[in-house]
């Protein structure tokens, strides 16, 4: 059974980069039929799309966020990571990662993590 | 930029039908995809491309669609199905991934 799982520091200094990995267990990373992303929800409000990336190395970003953001993938560890620079108290939220069904102009996600909380506070 | 709207919130009593709808421009030309979220849970999906249903999924959720507009509908609502339901799609340019901004139903 896949599983997902987020990592990283919960808590984050405004303008310092916030990163976070995905282990993927129970399937490869590698697959041709998946994409691998990042969704993040502040606390009380919706959901809100990071951006995917493919075991190849291609990616795609929301466009509110592509300045700051970077997706990238360890098919060796089976993991792939997000970094997000220049963090304010807008990025506090829960981060999830999810695995993408499909092409880019139709995926939806069908197995996601459980979440992790990230803090940005001095 | 892309937006897909939702109504904030609907109210149903046990057994009755609900329906949640999702409007957005490219609607007609991409798919729509349904997650239910309980609090403190990760989202789970519902429904994929407009109107199918995953497996483990019951029948009682179904999708439709009309012009710029999806519907979920749950038929014969469970005190279990209140959650916050979101859309998801594509925006026009195929490459980014938008939600709306979520639907709690509520249970009465």
């Amino acid at each position: 059974q896949l599983q997902l799982q987020e990592s990283g520091p919960g808590l984050v200094k405004p303008s310092e980069t916030l990163s976070l990995t995905c282990t993927v267990s129970g399937g490869s990373i590698s697959s041709s039929s998946y994409y691998w992303g990042w969704i993040r929800q502040p606390p009380g409000k919706g959901l809100e799309w990071i951006g995917s990336i493919y075991y190849s190395g291609s990616t795609y970003y929301n466009p509110s966020l592509k300045s700051r953001v970077t997706i990238s993938v360890d098919t060796s560890k089976n993991q792939f990571s997000l970094k997000l620079s220049s963090v304010t108290a807008a990025d506090t939220a829960v981060y999830y990662c999810a695995r993408h069904v499909g092409v880019p102009s139709e995926y939806y996600m069908d197995v996601w993590g459980k979440g992790t909380t990230v803090t940005v506070s001095s | 930029s892309y937006e897909l709207t939702q109504p904030p919130s609907v109210s149903v009593s046990p057994g009755q039908t609900a329906r949640i709808t999702c409007s957005g421009d490219a609607l007609p030309k991409q798919y729509a995809y349904w997650y239910q979220q309980k609090p403190g849970q990760a989202p789970v999906l519902v429904i994929y491309k407009d109107s199918e249903r995953p497996s483990g999924i019951p029948e009682r959720f179904s999708g439709s669609s009309s012009g710029t507009t999806v519907t979920l509908t749950i038929s014969g609502v469970q005190a279990e199905d209140e959650a916050d339901y979101y859309c998801q799609s594509a925006d026009s340019s195929g490459t980014s991934v938008v939600f709306g901004g979520g639907t709690k139903l509520t249970v009465l």
